[in-house]
Order: structure tokens, then sequence, then C-alpha cells
């Protein structure tokens, strides 16, 4: 069971343009919502994460908005680059006793920026 | 760099066969999670440690299993090898101010041919 829906799959933007990922989670217990950004042969990077008490955090041209009502959160690149084409993750975990934070993954959106 | 250090970062090896991934975490993280990555899964984790103890476990096969050294180190076990198990293999280590913060390794490269 997929717990983390994550679309779309890919994404074409022009460079300057606006790149928008959306993911959607059905456990209510999540508390937490990173995104990573991950280049070819490269880990995940933590780019940014919020928590489910605010609606909106944003971090340069990175920016997550969060819907609590809807269990949905979404990254919008303002400005996109030919630098920021990857693959980008959204995430959520929750704490599960004993010092365990298991994050779950959405599959994944590949970006590609075009100049 | 996110710290996290994996060896080795491309392993080859032939069905059946038995391996042994190795990960240092970042400093002062005592806990250490591995994830499989396949094209068609995405990322699965599989176990968690922390400060030497087994704390969670996701979808970790029978044939795999894992521990954490006194040093913090973590060592991923996986034996019988099939040519399912060809995967990118990532370890992140989380701890300090938020524990919720994982921060990857560089990834381990499994070719079973």
């Amino acid at each position: 069971q997929q717990q983390v829906k994550q679309s779309p799959q890919s994404l074409i933007v022009q460079k300057g343009g606006i790149s928008i990922i959306n993911c959607a989670y059905e456990n209510t217990a999540f508390d937490y919502f990173p995104w990573y950004q991950q280049f070819p042969g490269k880990g995940p990077a933590l780019l940014i994460a919020i928590r489910p008490d605010v609606s909106e955090k944003k971090e340069g041209r990175f920016t997550i908005s969060f819907n609590k009502s809807a269990k949905q959160f979404s990254l919008h690149i303002m400005d996109s680059q030919p630098g920021d084409s990857a693959t980008y993750f959204c995430a959520a975990s929750s704490y599960s006793g004993a010092g365990s934070y298991q994050l779950t993954f959405g599959k994944g959106t590949k970006l590609s920026v075009i100049p | 760099d996110s710290g996290v250090t994996q060896t080795p970062k491309h392993l080859i090896t032939a069905t059946g066969q038995r391996v042994t991934l190795r990960c240092s975490p970042r400093s002062g993280d005592l806990s250490v999670y591995w994830y499989q990555q396949s094209l068609d899964q995405g990322l699965q984790f599989l176990i968690q440690y922390y400060n030497g103890e087994e704390r969670a476990k996701g979808n970790i096969l029978e044939r795999f299993s894992a521990q954490q050294f006194p040093d913090l180190h973590s060592e991923l076990n996986l034996s019988s090898l099939e040519l399912g198990d060809s995967a990118l293999y990532f370890c992140a280590s989380s701890g300090g101010n938020s524990y919720n913060e994982q921060f990857f390794g560089p990834g381990t490269r499994l070719t079973v041919l």
C-alpha cells in the first residue's frame, strides 16, 4: 500500500518557469514532511521540510505548501533553472517510538528544466 | 556532502553470493537507516538502528540483516543474492537537534549477475 502518492512522474519546465510537484498522504499520524532532491549517481539530499502546524514554508526559490485537511502538500520551485534538473521525492514520517522516525517516500518526480 | 559515508561505491557479484555494505553516520548521529532504491519500487525503508540496537524494520527480506557497532558504523549483510536484489542501497543517519532529519550517504550500487 502506497502511503504517499506523488505526481507527476515527470515534468518538463522552461527556464524561469515554476515547477510544481504534488503529494498526498493517507496516514494522519504523519507529522513531518520533507522533500529530497536527487541527482544521478548521488544520494537524496534534504531540500526543505515542513510540519503540519504551518501552511507554507519558503527557503529561497523553494516553497512547500501544506493543506492538512486535504492531506496534501506540494513543492514549488520558482524561477526554475537547468541546475534544478533532478529527481524530487516527497516523504512523510511519524514518530514510532524508541527513537524511530520512519520515512515513507513518494515514487519521485523527474524534473527537466530546459533552457 | 552529507557527512555520511558508504563503501563500496559499486559492487558486482553473482547470484547466491553474500556481500556486506558499510556505512559511517555523521559525527554525533546515533541513528542509522538503510534504504533500497530500485527503479520499480522507489526508495524502500529496510531497517533502522539506534545506538547499537535495532529499532524498526521495514520491507527487509529474511536474507538481509544489519548491525550497528559500538563506534556507530553500520553494516548491511545481503546473502543468497538474487538478480532482483540489484539496486542502490543507501544509508541515512539522524540525530543531534532533530531526529526527524535524515541525511543520506552516496549509496552503494549492487549488481547481481
